[in-house]
């Protein structure tokens, strides 16, 4: 079983529209969860991070956790074609030390205009 | 400068060849990491350093070989590479002691290995 899985995409949606990423992870230890966006030949770049319940609003971006169903996710609303990249889910069991970071494979997405 | 910033960019070598790929962080953190990025797989944690002690060595094979001279610089040292190392290699850092301090990650070095 992959210890942090998400769905490769393509996930296509038309400009302007909601966006929603998912991840589940196996640790129910785990502690901290992060979103990355990574561009095509660049190297990934912090979007989000989540450690409580519930959902943290930042901007267009919303993270969403919910840790007794091992599952975290991501919506962008207000899609735009700049927002087309590579998502990935990041999922850490630490608190306090380095971080022993586990990444899932990452979802493509594609804002059509 | 700023973040983090590895080099070379971009680096092609044969497979009898040694190099060495260098990253150097200005955010004061004191964790370093070494990835290795290939096409549709996850990003794969080879090496981590806490302090500029290695505490986290992935089952890497002793072709690669890391150092950390300081809290600010990593190296990664390559010999006898095979072709199947050919992938993006990022380094990263963060802060430790502090909560859950997200990676910042370097530019990366794109190898080939021929």
């Amino acid at each position: 079983q992959k210890e942090v899985e998400q769905n490769s995409g393509p996930l296509s949606v038309p400009e302007g529209a909601i966006a929603s990423l998912n991840c589940t992870y196996s640790d129910r230890g785990s502690q901290s969860f992060f979103w990355y966006r990574q561009y095509s030949g660049k190297s990934p770049e912090l979007i989000m991070f989540i450690y409580s319940n519930g959902d943290k609003e930042d901007g267009r971006f919303t993270a969403q956790l919910n840790k007794a169903s091992q599952y975290v996710s991501l919506l962008i609303r207000d899609s735009q074609p700049s927002d087309s990249a590579t998502y990935l889910c990041a999922v850490t069991p630490n608190s306090g030390g380095y971080q022993k970071v586990t990444f899932g494979t990452g979802t493509k997405l594609q804002v059509i205009p | 400068e700023t973040g983090v910033t590895q080099t070379p960019r971009h680096l092609v070598m044969g497979m009898t060849n040694k190099k060495s790929l260098k990253c150097e962080q200005h955010l004061g953190h004191n964790a370093m990491y070494w990835y290795k990025q290939s096409a549709k797989k996850p990003l794969e944690l080879m090496f981590v350093y806490n302090f500029k002690e290695q505490t986290e060595n992935n089952s890497v094979p002793s072709r690669f070989s890391p150092e950390c001279p300081n809290s600010s610089h990593l190296f990664l040292h390559l010999h006898t590479l095979q072709p199947e190392d050919s992938a993006l290699y990022l380094c990263a850092s963060s802060q430790t002691g502090t909560g859950n301090s997200p990676l910042h990650f370097g530019n990366g070095t794109r190898l080939t290995v021929t």
